[in-house]
């Protein structure tokens, strides 16, 4: 069955970088996409960008400016998302979240969700 | 960028019908057949009920059923039951190959 498993809980400090993984498992691993969505707590839903596991490409939301990185090691059928430059809002669940096969464009296997929080 | 707007609550009796809306613009919602929607029980991950606008994954009710006109997405819950006390997001694709989450509503089963 397919599984998104991520990384466990961090604290940082304002300013710090987090990298979060999630490993997949259960499928071909390069033919679908992974996402990367937060959830700060009470808020909504939040489409962080994405990676096409494949060929590497990634697309991401220009709310980040320049701070979301996304990598793939197709060896550990890993995905990775770093975040950079760490604010106080930033504190959030991160979820990975696979990009469904073919033409549909939605999300149908999420982790179980990252906790993020920074404070000084 | 902004989200996708919806109500922030929609409440109902068991067994009635309500409807949730999910408004964007002709460069998400109504540009592409690619709405989703999602309910998330509080503290757990979100979980897809319906994708490409009105499609129930395998597995999820027919008590939820979806359509779209114009820039305007909604979702059904037909005989409301106490287990779909949840938060509900919409989502579509958007121009440049980026998506976007509506703001949620809370459903209330009084």
């Amino acid at each position: 069955q397919v599984q998104l498993v991520q990384s466990g809980a961090e604290v940082k400090k304002p300013g710090a970088s987090v990298k979060i993984s999630c490993k997949a498992s259960g499928y071909t691993f390069i033919f679908s996409a992974i996402h990367w969505v937060r959830q700060a707590p009470g808020q909504r839903l939040e489409w962080m960008g994405w990676i096409n596991a494949g060929n590497g490409i990634t697309k991401h939301s220009q709310i980040f400016q320049g701070r979301v990185t996304i990598t793939r090691d197709t060896s550990a059928n890993t995905v990775y998302m770093d975040l950079s430059s760490l604010r106080s809002d930033d504190t959030a669940v991160y979820y990975c979240a696979r990009g469904m096969s073919g033409a549909s464009k939605a999300f149908d296997y999420w982790g179980q969700g990252t906790l993020v929080t920074v404070s000084s | 960028q902004s989200a996708l707007t919806q109500p922030a609550s929609v409440s109902g009796s068991p067994g009635q019908s309500i409807t949730i809306s999910c408004t964007g613009t002709s460069s998400d919602v109504g540009g592409y057949d690619s709405v989703s929607w999602y309910q998330q029980v509080p503290g757990e991950a979100p979980k897809v009920i319906i994708f490409d606008v009105d499609t129930r994954p395998s597995g999820v009710s027919n008590r939820f059923s979806a359509s779209k006109s114009g820039n305007t997405a909604s979702l059904t819950i037909s005989g409301l039951q106490s287990e779909d006390e949840a938060d509900y997001y919409c989502s579509s694709y958007r121009t440049g190959a980026a998506y976007v989450f509506g703001t949620g509503t809370q459903v209330i089963v009084l």
